[in-house]
C-alpha cells in the first residue's frame, strides 16, 4: 500500500521567500507529525495534528512557521521569510491512533523534503 | 543538553564484524524505539522496547533495554553492507505524542 508521500522532494529558494511543503499521510491515519532534520542531527519535532487540529505545536521555532491540515488528511507546512538557517530536511510522519498508557505509537515517515535556502 | 545521548557518533566496520551502539539518558523513560534511516529516506521503525531488562531480537539485530530503563543498546552480529545507515533511538517526552530523537549513530559497513 501507499506510504507517506511528501512533495516536493527538493526545494531551493532564496532568503526571504515563502515556501509550502506538502505531506500526504497514509490513508486513514488520524495523527500527523512534522519534524525537521538538520545535517548530522536526529529529527526534531515541530508540530502534531490529531485530525484537523494542532494538538501540539510546541516545536515550531517561531511565528514564521505555520502548518495546516484542513480536512484531516493532507497537511501543508508553510514557512514565511525563509532564512538560511531553515535549510534542512523536513520530515512528515503519520500514525493510526495515539499511543496509550505512555507507550509510543508507531509513526510512519515519508522520505522528506530537502529545503535549501540560498 | 541532549535528552538522549547516542554513541558512537560514527562507526565504520568491515562486513562480517559485530558491533554495538548505545543510547543513554539521565531520565527514566517508559518506552524507547530504535529506527534506521537510509540516505534520502525517512526513519523506519525497527523495534519498541518497554520493559526494563527486555531483550528483543530481529534477525541479526539484538536490542536491550536497561534494567533501570535509562539506557538501551543495539547489537548487530555479522554486519552486512545492507546494514549501513543512521541508527536513531527515540522516546516520547512527557506522555505526549511527539518523538524526541538522539543524534544517531552513522554506521558504514564496508564489503
Amino acid at each position: 500500500g501507499a506510504g507517506v508521500s511528501q512533495t516536493p522532494s527538493n526545494k531551493v529558494t532564496e532568503k526571504g521567500k515563502y515556501v509550502e511543503l506538502r505531506c500526504d499521510p497514509i490513508s486513514g491515519h488520524t495523527a500527523l507529525y512534522w519534524y525537521r532534520q538538520s545535517l548530522g542531527q536526529g529529527p526534531e519535532f515541530l508540530i502534531y495534528f490529531q485530525g484537523t487540529g494542532a494538538a501540539d505545536d510546541s516545536g515550531l521555532p517561531n511565528d514564521r512557521f505555520f502548518a495546516v491540515r484542513p480536512e484531516g488528511s493532507v497537511s501543508t507546512l508553510k514557512i514565511q521569510r525563509t532564512e538560511r538557517g531553515d535549510s534542512a530536511v523536513y520530515l512528515c510522519a503519520s500514525s493510526s491512533t495515539p499511543g496509550t498508557s505512555g507507550r509510543i505509537n508507531e509513526q510512519f515517515f515519508g522520505p522528506g523534503t530537502r529545503l535549501t535556502v540560498l | 543538553t541532549q535528552l538522549l545521548e547516542q554513541s558512537p557518533q560514527f562507526l565504520s566496520i568491515q562486513e562480517g564484524e559485530n558491533l554495538t551502539v548505545y543510547c543513554n539518558s539521565s531520565s527514566v523513560f517508559s518506552s524507547l524505539q530504535w529506527y534506521r534511516q537510509e540516505p534520502g529516506e525517512g526513519p523506519v521503525l525497527l523495534v519498541t522496547v518497554v520493559t526494563g531488562g527486555e531483550v528483543k531480537k530481529l534477525k541479526r539485530l539484538t536490542f536491550q533495554f536497561g534494567d533501570a530503563r535509562k539506557d538501551s543498546s543495539l547489537h548487530i552480529t555479522a554486519a552486512q553492507p545492507g546494514d549501513t545507515g543512521l541508527y536513531l533511538c527515540a522516546l516520547n517526552k512527557g506522555g505526549s505524542e511527539k518523538l524526541v530523537f538522539g543524534k544517531g549513530t552513522k554506521l558504514t559497513v564496508n564489503p
